[in-house]
């Protein structure tokens, strides 16, 4: 089946230690997010990436960092800057231009605790 | 700059009761798409609807209605004859589409999480 996986779904990290998300497609989208989820707050643009080895700052990217040198595969990396990185984190992909049409697709989320 | 706005934060109802769900957006942009995402306490958001800007026919799918207004800037979502399965997060969320650079950048409101009750 087609669809977005994420990893893992729950994660616990000490302070100080940098800790990377997984994020693996198979719809063969060009275009990659990463959303941060918290409680009565929606969800914030982390990064986002149109093209192989090509992505932009969302909204909130202090603290995060991401890659993308495969089509397939956009990991978030949260590092030891990031001042408050308990939270639920979405990955989502779409078609590009003509092709989309805003919709987004979702993955089950990976929830990132801090000790 | 885009904003999405959801002004309830939790409704709780009891099963079959109608519940109407507000969403408010701010866009300079004329072409535009709105949705509406349910997410469950697994997690994953499901789309349930898109509208384009151009487009300000109400839908109806099964239980579920959708009344855009472009006039009141609001794209609000009705469940009719609810069922303790509707019970989850709902998320409305606006893309302008004039800018290709932007992709298709979701803008999201703060969620209105439904409970009903048996």
């Amino acid at each position: 089946d087609g669809g977005i996986t994420q990893s893992p779904k729950y994660l616990f990290r000490k302070e100080g230690q940098n800790v990377t998300l997984s994020c693996e497609q198979n719809l063969n989208h060009d275009a990659m997010y990463w959303y941060r989820q918290d409680p009565g707050q929606g969800l914030r643009l982390i990064y986002y990436s149109q093209i192989v080895n090509d992505f932009q700052k969302g909204d909130i990217a202090e603290g995060y960092s991401v890659s993308r040198e495969k089509k397939e595969s956009f990991p978030l990396t949260v590092t030891s800057a990031q001042k408050n990185p308990t939270a639920f984190y979405l990955c989502a992909s779409s078609p590009v231009g003509r092709s989309g049409t805003g919709e987004l697709f979702f993955g089950e989320g990976s929830r990132l605790t801090v000790l | 700059a885009q904003k999405v706005t959801q002004a309830q934060t939790e409704i709780s109802v009891v099963e079959k009761e109608d519940v109407t769900l507000d969403c408010v957006y701010e866009t300079r942009d004329t072409t535009y798409y709105l949705f509406w995402y349910k997410q469950p306490p697994s997690g994953e958001l499901v789309f349930l609807i898109r509208r384009n800007s151009f487009d300000e026919q109400n839908e109806i799918s099964g239980r579920y209605s959708w009344n855009f207004q472009k006039s009141t800037s609001s794209f609000n979502f009705t469940i009719t004859a609810s069922q303790v399965v509707d019970s989850a997060v709902y998320l409305c969320a606006l893309s302008v589409t004039g800018d290709q650079a932007a992709g298709n950048k979701l803008t999201f409101g703060g969620g209105t999480r439904v409970l009903v009750k048996p």
